[in-house]
């Protein structure tokens, strides 16, 4: 079956410090794949997504590139904010079903 | 953006009863919903899909007649935790999937609803 795993947190970092999330699937055929984000309070909502290999799906300074060859679809900011402080969720979908990572909780301090 | 509305957003019911969970899409037509289960530090769990106007498809695992889902309207499905038990004890989150004829495949979740079984 499907799954997806991401790296387990919590991440800690400093404001304007350099953010990779790792996140890697596995999947029968050509999955869509997706992060969303949930901000403290919030529902979940959709960062950015890519629907083929080597497309590079970016969103609010966050970016991902399908890595077909290394079925991954890491999370990557230059510099994050304090407000960046979510839990991150890297997802794929294959026909109608969206498999989930256990989610990443990112914490950026001043 | 498309929203989808849960309510209640949490609840606290005694063990035996049972809850009922409503999600909305405000402004969009969604024949399909999603109910999503989330443990405290683990994944979104699928715990079933909703269709209107027939069955909801359920994953392996999940007990039909202890999560009831009627999807009344296409703008309306509803979740029955019945005879609730403390394990039961969870964040619910519904979703659906984007609407029109482009589907991204993006999901536009509701906030959730936190059930608190004593």
């Amino acid at each position: 079956g499907n799954s997806v795993t991401q790296m387990e947190g919590p991440v800690t970092l400093s404001e304007e410090a350099f953010l990779t999330i790792n996140c890697t699937y596995t999947a029968t055929g050509y999955p869509s794949l997706f992060w969303y984000v949930q901000y403290p309070g919030e529902g979940l909502q959709l960062l950015l997504k890519a629907t083929k290999a080597d497309d590079k799906g970016s969103n609010k300074g966050f970016e991902a590139t399908y890595r077909k060859e290394t079925t991954s679809f890491h999370l990557e900011k230059g510099s994050v904010q304090v407000s960046d402080s979510a839990v991150y969720f890297c997802a794929l979908k294959s026909g109608q079903k969206v498999t989930f990572g256990t989610g990443t909780k990112l914490q950026v301090i001043p | 953006g498309a929203v989808v509305s849960q309510h209640p957003s949490w609840v606290i019911c005694k063990s035996g009863t049972s809850v009922k969970i409503e999600c909305r899409s405000l402004d969009f037509q969604a024949t399909t919903m999603f109910w999503y289960r989330q443990f405290p530090k683990q994944s979104l769990m699928l715990m079933a899909t909703s269709n209107e106007g027939s069955k909801a498809t359920y994953e392996q695992g999940v007990e039909k007649d202890k999560f009831l889902i009627n999807h009344a309207s296409l703008t309306l499905s509803t979740l029955t935790v019945t005879s609730a038990h403390p394990e039961d004890s969870s964040f619910y989150i519904c979703s659906a999937p984007s609407p029109g004829l482009a589907n991204t495949g993006e999901l536009f979740f509701g906030e959730g609803s936190r059930l608190t079984v004593l």
